[in-house]
């Protein structure tokens, strides 16, 4: 499968504890985006990375939650001291970048499910 | 700000049927338009976009969607529904910042198709 893929895709967590996700974009793509969806809501933008480099955050993500994109590959994103708030559905998704023939869409993986008990 | 609207929190329809979910977007400049559809516990799946051109974009699974610069609207068709079409749709607008993009989604409709 050349898709997006998340890992894991549950995660059941006591509030105080620290989590970590993990994202693997298609291949050839340079652009990786997270997201998170709430009951009821569609997707928001939390944060975006061009290769390694993490050019954007939305205001969304507070200081508790952290992205990484090492060598421009998989992406991590780790939430500190979960609150029960945190709970929701964590996508990524990915795109190709600059230079390549820019389809406009986002290809989304399947997410993470997150629950802060 | 840019936005999408979609005023239908369910939408139902009987097998066979025409269906119409409703998007109306507000953005400055041309804009980008999208649908994607989510089953449940799954990840979000392209069904279609507008860039430019044609009014009337053809997507997957027998879906389209009419774009109306007049109405800032992007609804979402298709002339025959089937029961395994039920599940959330969402329509999105892209955004540009800075030189990068992000898409900004509605708040999606349930789509209900009975056999």
């Amino acid at each position: 499968d050349t898709g997006v893929s998340q890992d894991p895709r549950h995660k059941i967590t006591k509030r105080g504890q620290n989590v970590t996700f993990r994202c693997d974009p298609i291949s050839e793509h340079n652009r990786l985006y997270w997201y998170r969806q709430t009951l009821g809501q569609g997707p928001e933008f939390l944060t975006y990375f061009q290769n390694e480099a993490q050019l954007e955050k939305s205001r969304l993500l507070s200081d508790r939650f952290s992205a990484e994109r090492p060598k421009g590959s998989f992406s991590t994103l780790e939430i500190q001291r979960t609150e029960q708030g945190d709970s929701a559905m964590y996508l990524c998704a990915s795109s190709p970048g600059p230079g390549l023939a820019d389809p406009y869409e986002q290809y989304f993986g399947p997410g993470t499910r997150l629950t802060v008990t | 700000a840019q936005s999408v609207a979609q005023p239908e929190d369910q939408v139902n329809v009987a097998e066979g049927n025409p269906l119409t979910v409703k998007c109306t977007y507000s953005v400055s400049g041309n804009p980008y338009l999208f649908w994607y559809v989510q089953y449940p516990n799954r990840g979000l799946q392209f069904l279609l976009k507008y860039i430019t051109g044609d009014n009337l974009v053809k997507g997957s699974y027998g879906f389209e969607a009419e774009f109306n610069k007049s109405q800032t609207s992007f609804h979402l068709k298709k002339p025959s529904a089937l029961v395994s079409d039920s599940a959330l749709y969402f329509c999105a607008v892209r955004v540009t910042n800075s030189g990068y993009s992000t898409l900004t989604f509605g708040k999606g409709t349930m789509l209900l198709v009975s056999p």
